[in-house]
């Protein structure tokens, strides 16, 4: 399994738009980019998942440079509510890989 | 996705005492996960339960201190035995999702031991 590098914590304002780069460095050929969003008192939740270049979904956009050595997550016009714990996970497709959490992205938006 | 339950959302137990979490799926799945997040930290996988065979444990967790069951594919319980206060934390297990590396996490018990 990949070692991923996150920052320790962002500050954002709503309205806004947050980019969390996650650093992979010695990511494998066959390596996936996961992200999931913990919420206080809550368990983690899976947002997006890619491979290489972009990924879009309804909750973020994942981007993925050629190298594949560093990701970022992209939520636009963040809210209150997107105030969380974001965990970057790197591991292999084939057959059951477990997860492993690094320690995490605690985002704070502010009014 | 997977709805899951646990049973106590949080406790406070006196130390020495063990505490049995329960973890309910909407759906059967074959592969349960438990996990231990401690104050402020990130979460440590402590084993996988597969219904019908033993759980595999991480390294750093043993059976005789978190004995786990899974009778059926909708059920696991964990137990943390013989409890000290270094075992606070929150307990979450989680099920295999459709996904690569995609779990469905129940809302945590969160454990105090005085």
């Amino acid at each position: 399994l990949a070692k991923t590098t996150q920052p320790i914590s962002m500050d954002s304002y709503e309205g806004q738009e947050v980019n969390i780069t996650c650093s992979h460095n010695n990511i494998a050929t066959n390596d996936y980019i996961t992200w999931y969003q913990q919420f206080p008192s809550q368990g983690p939740r899976f947002i997006i998942q890619g491979y290489k270049t972009k990924v879009t979904n309804e909750v973020a956009s994942l981007f993925i440079p050629a190298d594949r050595k560093s990701s970022t997550l992209s939520l636009p016009r963040v809210s209150l509510s997107d105030t969380a714990v974001y965990y970057c996970l790197v591991g292999a497709n084939t057959g059951f890989q477990k997860l492993v959490f690094g320690t995490g992205t605690r985002l704070l938006v502010s009014p | 996705s997977a709805v899951i339950s646990q049973k106590p959302s949080r406790d406070i137990c006196q130390r020495g005492t063990s505490l049995t979490i329960q973890c309910q799926v909407d759906s059967q799945v074959t592969m349960m996960f438990w996990y231990r997040q401690q104050p402020g930290q990130s979460l440590t996988l402590i084993a996988t339960a597969n219904q019908g065979s033993e759980a595999t444990y991480e390294s750093g967790f043993v059976i005789d201190k978190f004995p786990i069951s899974r009778p059926n594919l909708t059920f696991s319980t964990l137990t943390v035995s013989n409890m000290s206060p270094e075992d606070s934390s929150i307990y979450l297990c989680s099920v295999q999702g459709t996904g690569i590396h995609e779990q469905y996490f129940g809302p945590g018990t969160r454990l105090t031991v005085t």
